[in-house]
This record gives structure tokens, C-alpha cells and sequence, in this order.
């Protein structure tokens, strides 16, 4: 099971908006609706902000979207903060397996 | 409120051994599955092994399979992954996850335990 792809980076300005991709293939994205989406700080736990595509956890704000299109999902972050800077990883269920994204770095200009 | 701890990284030599563990409080273990993830050094994050609320089901990725086990003690709470003959590419933090209810997503993780495999 190959890794999701991810830009390797991204970035915006205060208060702007931003898009992070995750394509995949039949097998995973396109195939289930258990894809979710993590913000990672090195050394620190994953936090879990997206699941079944587009469903926010409680405590996760608004601002935080989900959607996917065929093999393709994607993590919407409006209205960009500082904190939101940090890696980005989508995550897909495909059968026995799980497959991550190879993760996005955000950058908040 | 759901704590999850990993312990027992450290230093291995290739074709040795290590046991992880992970301790879980705060919610009713034996109504979850639960799993290993991996970050190596620089990469992204690796889906491990995953094994069912009773510990009858377990899944693997190819990597690991035949080398490493994923184990639960439902009377301690406690998650386990077993690391026979690792190699320099298992070199990792290592986190447990629990999988919510019902669904297929984790949704509360552990801050990880280092595994470095080195002679």
C-alpha cells in the first residue's frame, strides 16, 4: 500500500485561506468514506481534526473543513491563526491496512 | 479523560528484541480497538498493527509482518507490540491509538515512546 500524496508544503497568510490535498487511489480514498485528517507538532500527539471526510471532532474549530472528490480528499483551514501552523497528515482507511498521506507542512506568513 | 502512555523505547540492536507498552486510562479498554503508529525519523506517519477489543483480530502492515505482534492485556489495560529482529528502518517513535467506537478513524493518541535500532 503505497503512501497518499500530499503537497510537501504549504502556506498563507493571517486570516486567509488554505487547501491541502491527499489523492490516493480506488483502493483507500476513493473507495471509503473513513478518511481523517491530523495536525502534528513533532514531539507532541497527533490531534485528530477531520473524520468521515468532514465531520469535526468537538473542540476543533469551524474553521476546519473536509471534503473529498473521487480518489482525492481535502483539509480546507480558513481564516488561518498562528497555532494552526504544523505538519498536516490525511489518513485513509483500506481494509485491513490504513495508509497515511506524506504529510504537508503549513506555514503561517 | 482519556490518557494513553507509551514506554519501553530505547536503543536495540538489529536482530534483537523490545517490547512496547502503552497504558490506558480513562475510557472502557475492552470496548475499543486499538493500534500502533510509527513516525521515522524525517518521514511521515506509518499505520503499524492493529488488534481487535478481544484481541481474537489482529492486521499488519506488510513491513512488520512475521517480525512484529501486537498484543492487549484487557485486565491491565494495557496495549503491547512485541519487536522480534528489528531492523535500522523500524528506527521510530512509536505511538498507540485508540480507534473510535464503531468507526475507522483514531481518535485519541499517545505523545510516543522512541525505538532506535542501531548497533
Amino acid at each position: 500500500q503505497s503512501a497518499l500524496t500530499q503537497p510537501r508544503s504549504v502556506s498563507g497568510s493571517l486570516g486567509q485561506s488554505v487547501t491541502i490535498s491527499c489523492t490516493g487511489t480506488s483502493s483507500d480514498v476513493g473507495a471509503y468514506k473513513d478518511v481523517s485528517w491530523f495536525q502534528h507538532h513533532p514531539g507532541k500527539a497527533p490531534k485528530l481534526m477531520i473524520h468521515d471526510i468532514s465531520e469535526r471532532p468537538s473542540g476543533v474549530p469551524a474553521r476546519f473543513s473536509g471534503s473529498k472528490s473521487g480518489n482525492t480528499a481535502s483539509l480546507t483551514i480558513s481564516g488561518l491563526q498562528a497555532d494552526d501552523e504544523g505538519d498536516y497528515y490525511c489518513c485513509s482507511y483500506a481494509g485491513s491496512p490504513y495508509v497515511f498521506g506524506t504529510g504537508t507542512e503549513l506555514t503561517v506568513l | 479523560e482519556v490518557q494513553l502512555v507509551e514506554s519501553g523505547g530505547g536503543l536495540v540492536q538489529p536482530g534483537g528484541s523490545l517490547r512496547l507498552s502503552c497504558a490506558a486510562s480513562g475510557f472502557t479498554f475492552t470496548d475499543y480497538w486499538m493500534t500502533w503508529v510509527r513516525q521515522a525519523p524525517g518521514k511521515g506517519l506509518e499505520w503499524v498493527a492493529n488488534i481487535k477489543e478481544d484481541g481474537s483480530e489482529t492486521h499488519y502492515v506488510d513491513s512488520v509482518k512475521g517480525r512484529f505482534a501486537i498484543s492487549r492485556d484487557n485486565a491491565k489495560n494495557s496495549l503491547f507490540l512485541q519487536m522480534s529482529s528489528p531492523r535500522a528502518d523500524d528506527t521510530a517513535v512509536y505511538y498507540c491509538a485508540r480507534i473510535r467506537h464503531g468507526y475507522s478513524f483514531f481518535d485519541s493518541w499517545g505523545q510516543g515512546t522512541l525505538v532506535t535500532v542501531s548497533s
